[in-house]
């Protein structure tokens, strides 16, 4: 069964510096999102994405966090300047049309030093 | 601004058991899914179940079923035949039909005890 994949699965890296997530959705699926999730809380939507450009995102989604479909298969997020509460699981998911569920990937843990 | 909730932070079932997961959520609109997700300790969101709104039959997939009731806006998950293999965190999720996101509960951990 085709999988949404996340690269990497652990991420650690200084407070301040850019980090980039990576997810390769589902090859045929068209929507793509990103949610965080801080431990022990719960899932929290932070953007979506259709037709090469940003359709909703969430307050938490400010200026330092951008997202790219640079070709036809990677999905990334990208924190600028990232800050010790950044620290969070990261997942992606994407789905096919409007009314298929949501798949999601394994999760990238971001932990910022 | 929808909201899901979700009463029972943990919960506890023996082995072959039946366990119910509740969820209540918040909308002012009439076309709208939910879903159930778990979330093992390997931490990925593994799709459980689907409920479409309209749909007034409750979704089955194999030993795990739903009560959907729309107007009092429930939606819990009822898991037959306990395995260990459902020990996990389970989300309850809420879409709009005219939207694009997951609203998500907090969540329930379920122990299933041998």
């Amino acid at each position: 069964e085709p999988e949404v994949t996340q690269t990497p699965s652990h991420q650690v890296t200084q407070m301040g510096q850019e980090v980039i997530l990576r997810c390769v959705p589902i090859s045929n699926h068209l929507y793509f999102y990103w949610y965080r999730q801080i431990l022990g809380q719960k899932v929290e939507f932070l953007v979506s994405f259709y037709n090469n450009e940003i359709s909703e995102k969430s307050e938490i989604f400010d200026d330092q966090f951008s997202v790219e479909r640079p070709d036809g298969s990677n999905f990334t997020l990208k924190i600028r300047s990232t800050k010790l509460e950044d620290s969070a699981m990261y997942f992606c998911a994407s789905r096919q049309g409007l009314n298929q569920p949501q798949h999601f990937g394994d999760g990238t843990r971001l932990s910022i030093l | 601004a929808q909201t899901v909730t979700q009463s029972q932070p943990e919960m506890s079932v023996q082995e072959a058991e039946t366990v119910t997961l509740s969820c209540t959520y918040d909308t002012s609109e009439s076309d709208y899914y939910l879903f159930w997700y778990k979330q093992p300790p390997s931490r990925q969101m593994i799709l459980v179940i689907r409920q479409e709104a309209y749909k007034q039959q409750n979704a089955t997939e194999n030993r795990f079923s739903v009560n959907f009731q729309k107007a009092a806006k429930s939606f819990s998950l009822k898991i037959s035949d306990s395995q260990l293999g459902d020990a996990a965190m389970y989300f309850c999720a809420y879409m709009s039909g005219y939207g694009n996101k997951l609203v998500f509960g907090a969540g329930t951990i379920l122990r299933v005890k041998s």
